[in-house]
């Protein structure tokens, strides 16, 4: 079975300023993917960035950037320049390299940028 | 031109209906989910379908049925709905598994949220 937990109910943060939002996992499979989303006030799912497990590097996707610790089993969420529109609910998720790739998601973490 | 499209956006019925959602996908993939989204917002996977065949089938109630009539459309129908179905539905689709896990990216529909009163 597959696990992820999202410490942080809430975060805020001052518009402009980095924030990293925090996510552990747990999982027997040897390959895997951590996956974060971005759910807005209007409801919808929006994916952000993957990590794979065999990755070297961390991944970016512009001011997105995953902080991967495998060791530690840690994928954090990092949030440059944070800008007003980033207000959102973040969710991390795994899948694993099964046949069957559904995601499990951690509880979330409500972000709130401050103007 | 929206690449995961559900309807209806919002759904308010009565205890004891009837009703369904129904999702398309216009990304060309071969497998589509459905998740529910609880109060507290937790997210969980109910159903997959791959080529039209099912792949997953959590434990959930046999009140709710998907069909997929084609790869591109996955449909859920709920019997008698309860109060405790009241949630958010999400449909997603994905290329198929196989591949690299990053090729999988789930892209979600943008949500149905149904009401049981």
């Amino acid at each position: 079975a597959q696990k992820i937990t999202q410490t942080q109910p809430g975060m805020f943060v001052q518009e402009k300023e980095a924030v990293t939002l925090d996510c552990t996992y747990d999982t027997s499979d040897p390959s895997y993917g951590l996956f974060w989303y971005k759910q807005p006030s209007s409801g919808e799912m929006i994916f952000l960035i993957y990590q794979g497990s065999y990755d070297q590097q961390n991944a970016t996707e512009g001011r997105y950037s995953l902080n991967f610790q495998k060791a530690r089993k840690s994928a954090n969420l990092v949030i440059s320049a944070s800008q007003l529109g980033d207000s959102a609910m973040y969710f991390c998720a795994i899948a694993s390299s099964g046949s069957a790739r559904q995601l499990t998601f951690g509880s979330g973490t409500q972000l709130t940028v401050l103007p | 031109d929206t690449a995961v499209s559900q309807t209806p956006k919002y759904l308010v019925t009565q205890m004891g209906n009837d009703k369904s959602i129904k999702c398309e996908q216009n990304l060309g993939h071969d497998t589509m989910y459905w998740y529910k989204q609880d109060s507290k917002k937790f997210l969980k996977i109910m159903f997959s379908y791959n080529n039209k065949e099912l792949i997953i089938n959590e434990t959930v109630p046999n009140r709710f049925s998907p069909k997929s009539p084609d790869k591109a459309h996955l449909n859920l129908h709920i019997n008698s709905l309860e109060l405790g179905d009241s949630a958010v539905y999400f449909c997603a689709s994905s290329p198929w598994g196989g591949g690299r896990i990053r090729t999988d990216t789930q892209y979600f529909g943008p949500g149905t949220r149904l009401t049981v009163l």
